[in-house]
């Protein structure tokens, strides 16, 4: 399998605090993503780094991407509960056709 | 869910009885998945589609087939439900065009095989 791996499995935070997630991955790929997705519902799309990329930002949200070491990670500031999610990275390997790669995600619960 | 449904959204089968679940799409997009979710294993890719009779097996395809007659619709036929087809199953589409192959996904189906 191609799967890439998050960590930590699960975090838990107080509201305000940063959550910081990584993802390791095991081939080349063209670009890196991460999906958000509430309990019970299908993942949405939060952010993509191309592989030529080192760093993004979206709003709270910043990806980065270390192609050496196969490896991202995104932090998430000032953290609200409304972020209590799951979190997945999912790379487009290079040579994989429009196929995504899935990890087996971050459990992400934020603390009043 | 960016015009995607599923149905249905929650069955409960016994093993051995032949099981379809349905994806519907309103926007004619080319590319859709099946994927099936399970703890600790993240999302894998089941099969998926490139058009309208065009398909390709994923990394868990054993014991699935799939079928895209119509442009909006992709079918999932499990031809003899065992139980550790239990899962969630999620359809995804990429839009046509789309930068980064970024998927959009469906609200799932919980399938239970008793």
């Amino acid at each position: 399998s191609q799967q890439g791996e998050e960590d930590p499995q699960a975090l838990s935070i107080q509201e305000g605090e940063n959550a910081t997630m990584n993802c390791s991955y095991k081939t080349s790929i063209n670009n890196l993503q991460w999906y958000r997705q509430n309990s019970g519902r299908g993942l949405v799309h939060l952010i993509l780094i191309r592989s030529n990329e080192r760093e993004k930002h979206s709003g709270r949200l910043r990806v980065t991407l270390d192609t050496s070491k196969k490896s991202s990670s995104l932090l998430i500031t000032a953290s609200r509960a409304a972020d209590t999610a799951s979190y997945f990275c999912a790379t487009d390997p290079t040579g994989g056709g429009n196929k995504l790669t899935f990890g087996t995600g971050t459990q992400l619960k934020v603390e009043l | 869910d960016a015009g995607i449904t599923q149905s249905p959204r929650h069955k409960v089968t016994e093993t051995g009885t032949p099981v379809t679940l349905r994806c519907h799409q309103t926007e004619n997009h080319r590319y859709m998945y099946w994927y099936r979710q399970d703890p600790g294993h993240g999302l894998r890719l089941i099969h998926y589609s490139y058009g309208v009779k065009d398909t390709d097996k994923g990394e868990v395809s054993d014991g699935y087939s799939v079928s895209r007659s119509k442009t909006e619709d992709f079918l999932l036929t499990l031809e003899s439900a065992t139980s550790s087809q239990t899962s969630v199953y999620f359809c995804a589409i990429q839009p046509s065009g789309s930068f980064g192959n970024e998927q959009f996904f469906g609200p799932g189906t919980r399938l239970t095989v008793l």
